[in-house]
Formats: structure tokens, sequence, C-alpha cells
């Protein structure tokens, strides 16, 4: 079945410097891969999301980078804040069958802390 | 406008009792899902309805999980003769279209 790796596993970032997580997936049909922030005691909340047609976003000091041929993208937080502190996760969608609006199968997870 | 969500927010029962988790998606939300997170761990796809009927419940880890949904609103995730490693939070989201799904703050159920 769809897997997607997702490294590192924490991340300690000095306040200002930048953070990045990447991911990988096996499902080459994916084509949607949003990314998520949850703080602690609360349901993870959309960030930022890319489609398989687009090779780059952003969003204010979010970013996110997609290759397709290598199967892995990428989240990329600039001027890192306190209160950035929180597990991000990022997830591929893939199809169980073609009339399926298909599931989201997500990463382990990216604790970061960022120290002022 | 209003979110998800679920309730309880916390609830311990004790080993072999039976417990519903209640989620209430974004009104207008065909989509509704549900998820697992164990402490410290990513999120463990259960079950997923579109409408009332679930095309895909590969998720639910055993017969004594089971979910419904009526109306194409409210959704009721039940755990039979619970035991300890069904502690975990359970997570609830709905969607509008086959991308963006809203989390709920969830239900931490804890099982003694």
């Amino acid at each position: 079945g769809e897997n997607v790796e997702q490294h590192p596993s924490t991340l300690s970032v000095q306040e200002g410097d930048s953070a990045v997580i990447k991911c990988t997936y096996s499902d080459s049909a994916s084509n949607y891969f949003p990314w998520y922030k949850q703080e602690l005691g609360k349901g993870p909340q959309l960030i930022i999301d890319i489609r398989s047609n687009v090779g780059e976003k952003k969003d204010q000091r979010i970013a996110v980078t997609l290759n397709k041929t290598a199967k892995h993208f990428s989240l990329h937080i600039t001027e890192t804040q306190p209160e950035d502190s929180a597990v991000y996760f990022c997830a591929a969608r893939f199809y169980l069958t073609t009339d399926s609006w298909g599931k989201l199968q997500f990463g382990a997870g990216t604790q970061v802390v960022v120290t002022p | 406008g209003a979110g998800v969500s679920q309730s309880p927010s916390n609830k311990v029962t004790e080993k072999g009792k039976d417990v519903e988790l209640r989620c209430d998606p974004i009104s207008g939300h065909t989509a509704l899902y549900w998820y697992r997170q164990s402490l410290g761990q990513g999120l463990e796809f259960l079950i997923y309805f579109q409408g009332n009927s679930a095309p895909d419940k590969s998720g639910l880890p055993s017969d004594r999980f089971s979910a419904e949904r009526t109306g194409g609103s409210v959704s009721t995730l039940t755990i039979q003769r619970t035991q300890q490693e069904d502690s975990a939070v359970y997570l609830c989201a709905s969607s509008l279209d086959a991308d963006t799904q809203y989390f709920g703050p969830g239900t931490r159920l804890t099982v003694l």
C-alpha cells in the first residue's frame, strides 16, 4: 500500500533560522500533498498544500516544494519563531479505486522546537 | 463559521465497556473521516464516509470498532469491549472536496 516517510522525527532550531522537513511517497499516482501543523492538545490544522501540477508554492514564511520524479516533497519554514513550535505532518493522497475520492496517508510527524 | 466539533473531549472508561464518540462535521461537508492517534504517533486512518455510506472501512482495527453516519452529518464511532490498547486520541475530519480535510480537536480515550 501507500507509504509516506517523514524526516527528521525531531528538529531543534534557533529562532530566526530556517527549518526543513522532508517526505517521500511511494505511489506515483498521488497528486495532492498537504502539510498539517498540530499544537499540543489540538487537532491538526492545514498550513499549506501542493498539487502535482505545481513544483513550488509559497505562503509568507512557509513554502513547499515537490519533485514528482523523485517522489519527494519538502516543507520550508523561514525566519522561525517560537510559535512555530509544534508537530508537523506531511501527507499524500492515494486512490484505492478509480471512483474513490482517495485517502490521505500521513507521515509519522516531525516535532519542531524553536528556541529563543 | 463553526468548525468540526467532537464530543466528549475526554473519556475514561474501564476495560470491557463500550464507548461512543461523536463527530459533528462542518455543515455541508459531504466527506467525513475518522483517524486514531496514539501518544507521540502519526495519524492512523480508520474509516471514511461519503454521505452516509462508507466506501472505505479498511482501517478499522477489529470488529469491535464500528461507525455510522446519519443524515449526511453527525457520525458516531463505537468501540465495543474496550481494551487498553484502544487508548488514544480519536480525530475526526470533514471535507467538502477530495482534498482539504478540516480536523476537530479530538477525543482523548483512556481505557483503564
